[in-house]
């Protein structure tokens, strides 16, 4: 019964290559968020995605682009990849304004860009 | 944009000794929360504060919210081998659409 579940765990891919995370939510949250974490632990907001409104991180380079099929699911899928784009990908939920509901993140998602 | 510092960026405490992480914003916050990450794991989130001068506790965690709230501090009494992680304070951004975090703080507690 996990809340907010993310696949895959670990991804290895080469340079130039596309590839795609999945995250699922069933805590009932209606937003939903994708967030970068570097080696310096650094935690990164990408997007975040409310009732059908998708808020962008004007840093976020346009090879990555949400997608969500439902209020339950935030997929992430990345053109392109290149070797700065390894980091950990996190998923996290919440219910409504943020400032009123703490995130629940997923397990997160290593990325590593050959 | 929203600038927030956390500091110190490391710590490395003796097992028995105190903790404290600090966070400070440029700007006035309606809150602020306190998340904990272990190595290899996820944020949790750990507690929210909202009123000027705010003091919290959980067990050995100590969260106060500055008078101004500009500023926020996480106080760990008499550290455990258990509290090893990287603690993260994240302020509301963009209308509070969005949750900015701080640097974080790595903790290491040495037994």
């Amino acid at each position: 019964d996990t809340a907010v579940s993310q696949t895959p765990k670990y991804l290895v891919t080469q340079m130039g290559n596309d590839k795609s995370i999945k995250c699922e939510q069933n805590l009932g949250h209606d937003t939903m968020y994708w967030y970068k974490q570097d080696s310096k632990k650094f935690l990164k907001i990408m997007f975040s995605y409310n009732n059908k409104e998708l808020i962008i991180n004007e840093t976020v380079p346009n090879r990555f682009s949400p997608k969500s099929p439902d209020k339950a699911h935030l997929n992430l899928h990345i053109n392109s990849l290149e070797l700065g784009d390894s980091a950990v990908y996190f998923c996290a939920s919440s219910q409504g304004m943020v400032f009123r509901s703490p995130l629940h993140f997923g397990n997160g998602t290593r990325l590593t860009v050959t | 944009g929203q600038q927030v510092m956390q500091i110190p960026q490391y710590q490395h405490v003796q097992e028995g000794e105190d903790f404290t992480t600090y966070c400070n914003s440029s700007t006035t916050l309606s809150n602020i929360q306190w998340y904990k990450q272990r190595p290899g794991g996820h944020p949790v989130f750990l507690i929210q504060l909202v009123k000027s001068g705010e003091v919290k506790k959980q067990k050995r965690l100590t969260f106060q919210f500055g008078e101004a709230k500009k500023n926020s501090s996480l106080h760990i009494t008499a550290t455990q081998t258990t509290d090893v992680g990287t603690y993260f304070c994240a302020l509301p951004s963009g209308s509070a659409r969005q949750l900015t975090f701080g640097s974080g703080t790595q903790l290491t507690v040495l037994p």
